[in-house]
Formats: structure tokens, C-alpha cells, sequence
């Protein structure tokens, strides 16, 4: 059962371009963290989110946690060929430790 | 700081053969996890070691799939014997304490190829 549903699938853009990718759920997570992939490369985790309604900034991108935790979304600004990558959301439950992942947005920024 | 280690980067065998991996985490970090990600999806968490005892191996396939994690430390999972659809890159991960909100720290995985 795929709990995260992460869209667009795909994503190509201009270099310059701003965009916004979507991590969304029907059920309520305590957390969600955001992985960044590269090619050949194991995720490397940009940000964790815990409150309902948080908002946080990492240079160009911002995370935002839904109100109701059950989505997220991040946006990155001014997109660089360096932010190619695979973006994947992933879930944790309380004391359940194990994260569940979506599949993952695939970004695109051509130079 | 070093980060995981994992080796081979890249195996290719026949089906029914067997195979190992190899997962050197983090000093200190006394969780494992082995994760399998097939092409085009995210990673599947297989099984998750606090020290050397499991905490959850629910999606592991336990008829052919097996890991261990000797001492709190390495840890190997094996695949006997592989079938085509264990096609995919197996990654390790380890992290301090083992929360759903601690920073999980990958290896470059494993890409295994079954012909």
C-alpha cells in the first residue's frame, strides 16, 4: 500500500524557474522529512518537519507541513542544474520508527 | 566523519544464484537499516537493527532473504536464492538513536542486476 503520494512524477524546467512539488496522504504523520537524490548517490535528508503548519527555509527551498499533517509540499525558487535530483517525502508514525517513503518527484533543471 | 559504507557497488548474477551485501555504518550510530529501491520507486524498508537485535522486519522475504548484524556493527543481507524481480539498488542506512525523526545517513547502495 503506498501511503505517500508524491506528484508530479516528473518535473523538467528552465533554469531560473521557480517550482513546487506535493507529498500527500490520507493518513497523519507525527513527522515528514525530504530526501534529496543524486544518481548513483543515497538520499541525503534536506529537512525535517514535526508541527502542523510549519514552515521552513533552506536557502531557495521552503518545506511547509500541512495544518492537519497529512501533506507537504516544498518549493525551491530560482532552480539551479544543481537541484536536479530525485525528491523524495518520507513519513514517521510516533513510536513507530519506521519511515515510509513516496516515490519520489524526479527534477529536471536544464541550464 | 566517514560516511556508510557499502559494498559491492554493483553485482550482476544469474537467477537462483546467490548474493551478499556488505554495510559498514557509521561509528556510533546504533541503527541499521537495509532498504530495497526498485527503478522508478522509493526505498522499501526491509529490515531495521537497533544494535544487533531486529526491531522490524515485516517487508523482508524472509523465504529467501536473510541479514545480520554481527556484534552491533557490520551488518550483511544475502539473497538465496535471487529471483529476476530482486532487480534494484539496496541501500544501507544508519542513524544515532533510530527515530522516526533522526537524520538517516545512506550508502551509495548496491545495484543488483538478476539475469
Amino acid at each position: 500500500t503506498q501511503l505517500l503520494e508524491q506528484s508530479p512524477q516528473f518535473l523538467s524546467i528552465q533554469e531560473g524557474e521557480n517550482l513546487t512539488v506535493y507529498c500527500n496522504s490520507s493518513s497523519v504523520f507525527s513527522s515528514l522529512q525530504w530526501y534529496r537524490q543524486e544518481p548513483g548517490e543515497g538520499p541525503v535528508l534536506l529537512v525535517t518537519v514535526v508541527t502542523g503548519g510549519e514552515v521552513k527555509k533552506l536557502k531557495r527551498l521552503t518545506f511547509q507541513f500541512g495544518d492537519a499533517r497529512k501533506d507537504s509540499s516544498l518549493h525551491i525558487t530560482a532552480a539551479q542544474p544543481g537541484d536536479t535530483g530525485l525528491y523524495l517525502c518520507a513519513g514517521g508514525r510516533g513510536s513507530n520508527y519506521k519511515l515510509t517513503f513516496g516515490k519520489g518527484t524526479l527534477l529536471t533543471v536544464n541550464p | 566523519e566517514a560516511g556508510v559504507a557499502q559494498s559491492p557497488r554493483y553485482k550482476i548474477i544469474e537467477k537462483r544464484q546467490s548474493v551478499a551485501f556488505w554495510c559498514n555504518p557509521i561509528s556510533g550510530h546504533a541503527t541499521l537499516y537495509w532498504y530495497q529501491q526498485i527503478l522508478g520507486q522509493g526505498p522499501k524498508l526491509l529490515i531495521q537493527f537497533q544494535n544487533n537485535g531486529v526491531v522490524d522486519d515485516s517487508q523482508l522475504p524472509k523465504d529467501r532473504f536473510s541479514a545480520e548484524r554481527l556484534k552491533g556493527v557490520d551488518s550483511t543481507l544475502k539473497i538465496q536464492p535471487a529471483k529476476l524481480e530482486d532487480s534494484a539498488v539496496y541501500l544501507c542506512a544508519s542513524s544515532l538513536v533510530g527515530t522516526s525523526t533522526d537524520t538517516q545517513y545512506f550508502g551509495p547502495g548496491t545495484r543488483l542486476t538478476v539475469l
